[in-house]
């Protein structure tokens, strides 16, 4: 069946890095743009960034731009999120998401704290 | 700018119907959304994607129950015969050139 696991997250200081890894089956996913979402603690959903299918095409939101990169590895089905310069407002579990939505993985938590 | 907005909260009694409203902002009102169930807990759960006309498609396993409508810049989200795993975080979001929006999401307590 259709599926996204997300891998990565932990605790890390602020002004820290992680790589966020997004597995994706049961589909083709070199067929299909990809993105990351998250949501901080007691909050809302939060648009992350966007890949198109052959990776090419990329955006970000504004608060992680010039911190985050997203990237793709269609050879291994998976999706990455590098994230540098990490800030507490950045806690979050980090969701990656098949084109317009229509798959979620469960999400991977992130938590930058010293 | 694209917004989504959405009433905080709703609530309905178990077997009933609920309508959650989702509106787009000025100069939007062709644009397609999508609609996601959250339950306590638990990591996003796609519904439905829903367009301007009306039309939806929805994902798999989605009971009947749940449907989609439009009006202008209002886009719908019906729920009938309410049951309790439907209390839940309801989410819509649409997209434009560069960016994904969520609205804020509608907090559905069934009674």
């Amino acid at each position: 069946q259709v599926q996204l696991v997300e891998s990565g997250g932990g605790l890390v200081k602020p002004g820290g890095s992680l790589r966020l890894s997004c597995a994706a089956s049961g589909f083709t996913f070199s067929d299909y743009y990809m993105s990351w979402i998250r949501q901080a603690p007691g909050k809302g959903l939060e648009w992350v960034s966007y890949i198109s299918s052959s990776g090419s095409t990329i955006y970000y939101a504004d608060s992680v731009k010039g911190r985050f990169t997203i990237s793709r590895d269609n050879a291994k089905n998976s999706l990455y999120l590098q994230m540098n310069s990490l800030r507490a407002e950045d806690t979050a579990v980090y969701y990656c998401a098949r084109g317009v939505g229509s798959c979620w993985g469960q999400g991977t938590l992130v938590t930058v704290s010293s | 700018q694209l917004v989504l907005t959405q009433s905080p909260s709703a609530s309905a009694s178990l077997g009933a119907s609920v309508k959650l409203t989702c509106t787009l902002s000025s100069g939007h009102s062709s644009y397609a959304i999508a609609w996601h169930q959250q339950q306590p807990e638990k990591g996003p759960r796609y519904l439905m994607k829903l367009n301007s006309d009306g039309s939806h498609s929805k994902g798999d396993g989605i009971p009947d129950r749940f449907s989609g409508s439009s009006s202008g810049a209002e886009r719908y989200l019906t729920i009938s015969s309410l049951q309790s795993e439907d209390e839940a975080d309801y989410y819509c979001q649409t997209w434009g050139t560069g960016l994904w929006v969520f609205g804020g999401g509608t907090k559905l307590t069934v009674l």
